[in-house]
């Protein structure tokens, strides 16, 4: 069966930092393109970035660039998602998922919390 | 950016109703869109890609269809566990993939 098991989220002060993780399982994990999607309280969702399957190639949203970084162990079978710098309006449910860029999203996690408050 | 805008953003229907929800491109995208299901305090789960072709596992009640601006997603009879809030996403022009802002399916 095809997992994605995020993990990471969690209550952090304004500028703060987290690193947000996803263990993928029950399919060639190098072998796709993997992405993070967010969505905030009661909002639609929202593309954050994409890494290619070798990881060489990483695509962000115009309002994360500069804070996030995704990242990827094909060893490890695993994605990450360093989140710098957080603001109020970066508040939301964390998704990763399998695919994306020129494809669909098969498989989505179940997600991780991000909440950015004082 | 490309933008999706759906229509409309809430419907009420009946079990049994025929629902079809659209989809429109600021510009022409191909194939090159998904739908995906969301049901509360749930991650979404894709239902069509590539505009047309149905995911594994799917009932058949689902289809879509459409190329380059308008999609619509059609359930050709609802269920119960139909309801739920329904996001379009073209991912043609790249990056950024964009999503539309969602149509949610509520019990008349």
């Amino acid at each position: 069966e095809v997992q994605l098991l995020e993990s990471g989220g969690g209550l952090v002060q304004p500028g703060g930092s987290l690193r947000l993780s996803c263990a993928a399982s029950g399919f060639t994990f190098r072998s796709y393109a993997m992405s993070w999607v967010r969505q905030a309280p009661g909002k639609g969702l929202e593309w954050v970035s994409t890494i290619s399957d070798s990881g060489i190639s990483a695509y962000y949203a115009d309002s994360v660039k500069g804070r996030f970084t995704i990242s990827r162990d094909n060893s490890k079978n695993t994605l990450y998602l360093q989140v710098n710098s957080l603001r109020a309006e970066d508040t939301a449910v964390y998704y990763c998922a399998k695919g994306g860029g020129d494809t669909a999203m098969s498989v989505w996690g179940q997600g991780t919390l991000v909440t950015v408050s004082s | 950016a490309i933008q999706l805008t759906q229509s409309p953003s809430s419907l009420s229907a009946s079990v049994g109703d025929r629902v079809t929800i659209t989809c429109r491109a600021s510009q022409g995208i191909s194939s090159a869109l998904a739908w995906y299901q969301q049901k509360p305090g749930k991650a979404p789960k894709l239902l069509i890609y590539d505009a047309s072709s149905l995911e594994s596992g799917v009932p058949s009640r689902f289809s879509g269809s459409g190329s380059g601006t308008d999609f619509t997603l059609t359930i050709s009879s609802l269920q119960p566990e139909d309801f739920a809030t329904y996001y379009c996403q073209q991912f043609n022009n790249y990056p950024p993939p964009t999503f539309g802002q969602g149509t949610r399916l509520e019990i008349k």
